[in-house]
């Protein structure tokens, strides 16, 4: 059974902080990752891909990927109330659907 | 340019009845997938169609859940004789391919509620 683990949170940030957020997976054979940002009503919304080891920035977002520890994370800097979701963590592997974790809620206080 | 979209957005139903969801990727899309979310399970993949191939029905619950894609284009996910266990949001994605690299783009869902 491929698992992806968050913690379901809820992780708590002032505003301006960075917010760090966790992802483990059980599958060595996974080469693709993503993390998709969804608001309370709303469907997922793409927000990084990464698939090489190392950091992938865009903008206030960095992705950090670990394929030796089965890691992967997503750095937000300069948080915002606006940030406020439900982050999920999908992985994929060859000839297969996205594998979810079942997210953890960030919250940022203004 | 347009994104995935999805009808109806709300459904509700009584338990034994049949119902469709529709899908329309994003133009160009040759993967589309299907999953569905329900509360405190997370995002469960349901079946994925890549161009002409055979689709991948690996994550159907059981044999009341069916989909088809016609034209390489729209698809329709059908639940026969629904229950209340049906209930969730259903959500169809699409990608360029079905290739690990290509990123899915999600439509904003059906929300079906069974009664």
């Amino acid at each position: 059974q491929k698992e992806v683990e968050q913690n379901s949170g809820p992780l708590s940030v002032p505003e301006g902080a960075i917010a760090s957020l966790n992802c483990t997976y059980s599958d060595r054979g996974s080469q693709s990752f993503f993390w998709y940002r969804q608001y309370s009503g709303k469907s997922p919304e793409l927000i990084m891909s990464i698939y090489s080891n190392g950091d992938k920035e865009d903008g206030r977002f960095t992705a950090q990927l670990n394929k030796a520890s089965q890691y992967v994370s997503l750095l937000i800097r300069d948080s915002q109330p606006s940030d406020s979701a439900t982050y999920l963590c999908a992985v994929k592997g060859p000839g297969t659907a996205l594998i979810f974790g079942k997210g953890t809620t960030l919250s940022v206080s203004s | 340019g347009a994104g995935v979209s999805q009808s109806p957005s709300n459904k509700v139903t009584e338990k034994g009845k049949d119902v469709e969801l529709r899908c329309d990727p994003i133009s160009g899309h040759t993967a589309l997938y299907w999953y569905r979310q329900s509360l405190g399970q997370g995002l469960e993949f349901l079946i994925y169609f890549q161009g002409n191939s055979a689709p991948d029905k690996s994550g159907l619950p059981s044999d009341r859940f069916s989909a088809e894609r016609t034209g390489g284009s729209v698809s329709t996910l059908t639940i026969q004789r629904t229950q209340q266990e049906d209930s969730a949001v259903y959500l169809c994605a699409s990608s360029f391919a079905a290739g690990e690299a290509y990123e899915q783009y999600f439509g904003p869902g059906t929300r079906l509620t069974v009664t």
